[in-house]
């Protein structure tokens, strides 16, 4: 069975320092992983995703996330913060086969100083 | 486009009763899911519909029940609503997985339910 582990519920980050959001997963077939944004009172919009193309992905906002197979890890970064950033932060991925079941993890709510 | 869209926003019911959450997008997507979200447990999901007459359970189905009638709605039901069914629920549809689930999930802005 598929399942995805956030450390840290909760992160806080000084404007314009570095954002690292940490996602360890679990997966006996080849993972599709996905980070996702919920900004207060919002549904989730994604971030990006990993879908074996590249180990390196780019998203929205200046997001990135590197897949390394050997740590098992899909950690989310951000060079520089900015008060926009502050939301709950969902990595997610699919239970695999023929369906599109996203597995979650509890999510880390990123707060940025200024 | 208007995407997922739901209705109501914000309902509050009594313990006992039954009401629908409803949930339609435009996008033609053929796959639709619907997840609550409670605090510090993630979404999860509850059933999800692979194609009109098709639906499935998820991870938390008890005392809730879906149907799906046309590509564009899937409504939730709440059959007999317990205090335990307060959460947020959300709604999502994609485009049909192709090789295991890479096609990316559209979510609605939310149902804040509260049951007393």
């Amino acid at each position: 069975a598929q399942s995805v582990t956030q450390l840290g519920s909760h992160v806080s980050v000084s404007e314009g320092a570095l954002v690292l959001l940490r996602c360890n997963y679990s997966s006996s077939v080849p993972p599709y992983l996905f980070w996702y944004v919920q900004y207060p009172n919002q549904g989730l919009q994604l971030l990006l995703k990993y879908t074996s193309a590249a180990t390196l992905v780019k998203g929205i906002n200046g997001f990135e996330a590197e897949f390394k197979k050997s740590e098992t890890s899909f950690h989310l970064t951000k060079p520089s913060a900015h008060m926009s950033d502050a939301a709950e932060y969902f990595c997610a991925v699919t239970s695999g086969g023929a369906t599109n079941k996203l597995i979650f993890g509890t999510g880390t709510l990123l707060a940025v100083q200024p | 486009n208007a995407g997922v869209t739901q209705t109501p926003k914000f309902q509050v019911l009594k313990t006992g009763q039954s009401m629908t959450l409803q949930c339609a997008q435009d996008m033609n997507h053929e796959y639709m899911s619907w997840y609550r979200q409670d605090p510090g447990m993630g979404l999860r999901l509850i059933h999800y519909s692979v194609g009109a007459g098709i639906t499935d359970q998820g991870e938390v189905p008890n005392g809730y029940n879906v149907s799906r009638s046309t590509t564009e709605d899937f409504p939730l039901r709440l059959l007999s609503a317990a205090p335990s069914q307060t959460s947020v629920y959300f709604c999502a549809s994609s485009y049909s997985p192709v090789a295991g689930g890479q096609e990316t999930q559209y979510f609605g802005p939310g149902t804040r339910l509260l049951v007393l």
